[in-house]
């Protein structure tokens, strides 16, 4: 089966220091999706992209936080610098048109 | 008015029975709705898709949509241990570019 490739699963790290989340959606697929997932806030869409052009980021914080994909296979978030707030599991989806998103394994985030 | 909203349980429901998990939405003009699964720890894993008005069966799992009261749910029948989870709706919202507007989730727990 095809699946949304995530490394890495987990990252643990000291406050200010980049983190780096990589992502290899499903091949075909169009759209790309980073999702955060907090007890609290539940899943939170930070950034997504359609044909690797970025479509929305406006959840995503602006100061600290990027997203990019530099080709087809690749996407990529950075936090920089990290915080102990970013803590969380971090999702990429992909999916093609309305068809529905498909996830990866996630990057489980500790920011000491 | 939140634009997903789920009941977040936890809903507890012994072995055999039916459990039944509700979703309204707040956009009309929604087209595509989904249930997702994710098991502690996971990822969020797609279960159903629903796309018009009625019933769709898959197995022990039936979606339901009614677009009218803008209200789609999930009903598992003869429900099993293995089927405690947190289920997440989602719907592809009109005027969301095509990304999915995630509940929160509601929380099965399935009772031997």
């Amino acid at each position: 089966d095809a699946r949304v490739t995530q490394t890495p699963r987990h990252k643990v790290t000291e406050m200010g220091q980049e983190v780096t989340m990589r992502c290899q959606p499903i091949l075909g697929h169009n759209t790309v999706f980073w999702y955060r997932q907090t007890m609290m806030q539940g899943l939170e869409l930070l950034a997504y992209f359609r044909n690797r052009a970025p479509l929305d980021d406006s959840g995503m914080p602006k100061d600290r936080f990027s997203a990019e994909m530099p080709d087809a296979t690749l996407a990529t978030l950075k936090i920089q610098p990290s915080e102990p707030r970013d803590s969380a599991v971090y999702f990429c989806a992909s999916g093609w048109g309305d068809q529905p998103q498909h996830f990866g394994d996630g990057t489980r985030l500790s920011i000491l | 008015q939140k634009e997903v909203e789920q009941n977040s349980g936890p809903l507890s429901v012994p072995e055999g029975a039916i459990a039944s998990l509700n979703c309204t939405y707040s956009d009309r003009g929604s087209q595509s709705f989904f249930w997702y699964r994710q098991y502690s720890g996971k990822s969020p894993e797609l279960i159903m898709s629903i796309y018009s008005n009625g019933d769709k069966e898959d197995g022990r799992f039936t979606a339901q949509l009614n677009k009218a009261s803008q209200y789609v749910s999930l009903l598992i029948r003869d429900s099993q241990p293995s089927d405690s989870a947190t289920y997440l709706c989602a719907v592809n919202a009109w005027k969301s570019q095509g990304n999915l507007i995630f509940g929160k989730g509601t929380k099965l727990s399935v009772k031997p």
